[in-house]
């Protein structure tokens, strides 16, 4: 079975500057999904960045990025230039490619804070 | 995104009595995921549907609850006879072809069993 860990429970950053949320991963596939979502306190679950398995290059969505380290079953997000909106819980998520059933397997989140 | 639309947003049940929770998927979108948030905890899986048709619901306990998505309507999460355990937010997600990688959230249905 696939698990997702978050090492980080909660994390705080200043406006403006950078920070890095941790995901770890474990799985025997080889061909998978890797997503971050941002949950405000809205709790709307919304899609920051989605990083298919077979593709080498880190994705990247404006002032979120990814470093994808597939050897090391790493995924960390990037936020850069960090905005008070940023501020929500942030949860890594893994998904099998294709074969039945799709289901996102959540680690436990990040809480982000960002301060003025 | 707001296109799924779960309701009631917020649900009071006592424990006993059934909690039936809804959602309309995105137009075009004919399968739809249920998954259930404990506090400080990621989403769970619970279970996958496509029009009339339970595809997985490895996700759901066995007794109590139920899921269906009929052919015309929306998509229904019953739970019966609720108990303190089952409070927690429920969250439906669709997709027009299956694949995650391409859904969609809704906002959520929070239950509170008193």
């Amino acid at each position: 079975a696939q698990t997702v860990t978050q090492s980080q429970p909660e994390m705080s950053v200043q406006e403006a500057e950078t920070v890095t949320l941790s995901c770890t991963y474990d799985t025997s596939e080889s061909n998978y999904y890797l997503f971050w979502y941002k949950q405000p306190p809205s709790r709307q679950m919304i899609l920051v960045i989605r990083q298919e398995a077979y593709k080498q290059q880190n994705a990247t969505e404006n002032r979120f990025s990814v470093n994808f380290q597939k050897a090391a079953k790493s995924f960390s997000l990037k936020i850069s230039d960090s905005q008070l909106g940023d501020t929500a819980m942030y949860f890594c998520a893994f998904m099998k490619h294709k074969g039945g059933s799709e289901k996102l397997v959540f680690g436990k989140g990040t809480k982000l804070t960002v301060n003025p | 995104n707001a296109g799924v639309m779960q309701n009631p947003r917020h649900l009071v049940r006592r424990r006993g009595q059934e909690a039936r929770l809804r959602c309309s998927p995105m137009k075009g979108h004919s399968h739809v995921y249920w998954y259930r948030q404990l506090p400080e905890e990621g989403l769970k899986f619970m279970v996958y549907l496509q029009k009339e048709n339970i595809i997985d619901e490895s996700g759901m306990p066995k007794e109590r609850f139920s899921a269906e998505f009929p052919k015309e309507g929306p998509s229904i999460l019953r739970i019966q006879q609720v108990v303190r355990g089952d409070s927690a937010a429920y969250f439906c997600a669709s997709s027009p072809s299956g694949g995650l990688n391409e859904a969609f959230f809704g906002q959520g249905t929070r239950l509170t069993v008193v």
